[in-house]
């Protein structure tokens, strides 16, 4: 059974950065392609970024709003998938998911993790 | 990258079937076969309902698919049961390797 656990959200001033962890179980990690999709409280789902896996390049591909503050890595070792935040904005506030990319779609979300950016 | 626009509600009684729309552009949902929808109930994670337009995930019951023409995709639902009730987002893939997502629609059954 496909498992994923978010990690690493919290309380963070603007301009702070924060790390999200996903560790992922039952499926073959280091085969999948991985995303972060965001939701604002109250709004509606919005794609942040993907990866690719390692034997595809590892080539990863950023929504505009966070294009050259987040960073999305992965290792293959751990099973785990990161997301770099750097200077937060208010705007960047909200539950944040990891999901599976097995098949031409997001097909397994972990629950969410929170981030809130306020002073 | 703008988002797909979809109807902010829709509604339907138990056993009536509801249709909900995703609109794009000829650079996502016109120009891909690999739209899918997502049904998310309240404090909960979304779930995979439909991919590549028209396949259902195991365990997704037959009562829902999908459909596109030009650039508007679209999720029927047939059968309404209660259990039904909750946000629906449509995605699309939108080139250079990135996604787009619906403004979400609610669905009410009544």
């Amino acid at each position: 059974e496909v498992h994923l656990v978010e990690s690493g959200g919290g309380l963070v001033k603007p301009g702070g950065s924060l790390r999200l962890s996903c560790a992922a179980s039952g499926f073959t990690f280091s085969n999948a392609w991985m995303h972060w999709v965001r939701q604002a409280p109250g709004k509606g789902l919005e794609w942040v970024a993907r990866i690719k896996s390692e034997t595809d390049g590892g080539i990863t591909s950023y929504a505009g709003p966070v294009k050259g503050r987040f960073t999305i890595s992965r290792d293959d070792s751990r099973n785990t998938l990161y997301l770099q935040m750097n200077s937060l904005r208010t705007e960047d506030t909200a539950v944040y998911y990891c999901t599976t990319y097995l098949v031409e779609a997001c097909d397994y979300w972990g629950q969410g993790t929170l981030v809130t950016v306020s002073s | 990258q703008s988002a797909l626009t979809q109807p902010p509600s829709a509604s339907g009684s138990p056993g009536q079937s509801v249709t909900i729309s995703c609109t794009g552009t000829s650079s996502d949902v016109g120009g891909y076969n690999y739209v899918s929808w997502y049904q998310q109930h309240p404090g909960k994670a979304p779930k995979l309902m439909i991919y590549e337009v028209t396949k259902r995930p195991s365990g997704v019951p037959d009562r829902f698919s999908g459909s596109k023409s030009g650039d508007t995709a679209s999720l029927t639902v047939s059968g309404l049961q209660a259990e039904d009730e909750a946000d629906y987002y449509c995605s699309s893939y939108a080139g250079s390797n990135n996604l787009v997502f619906g403004g979400g629609t609610k669905l009410t059954v009544l």
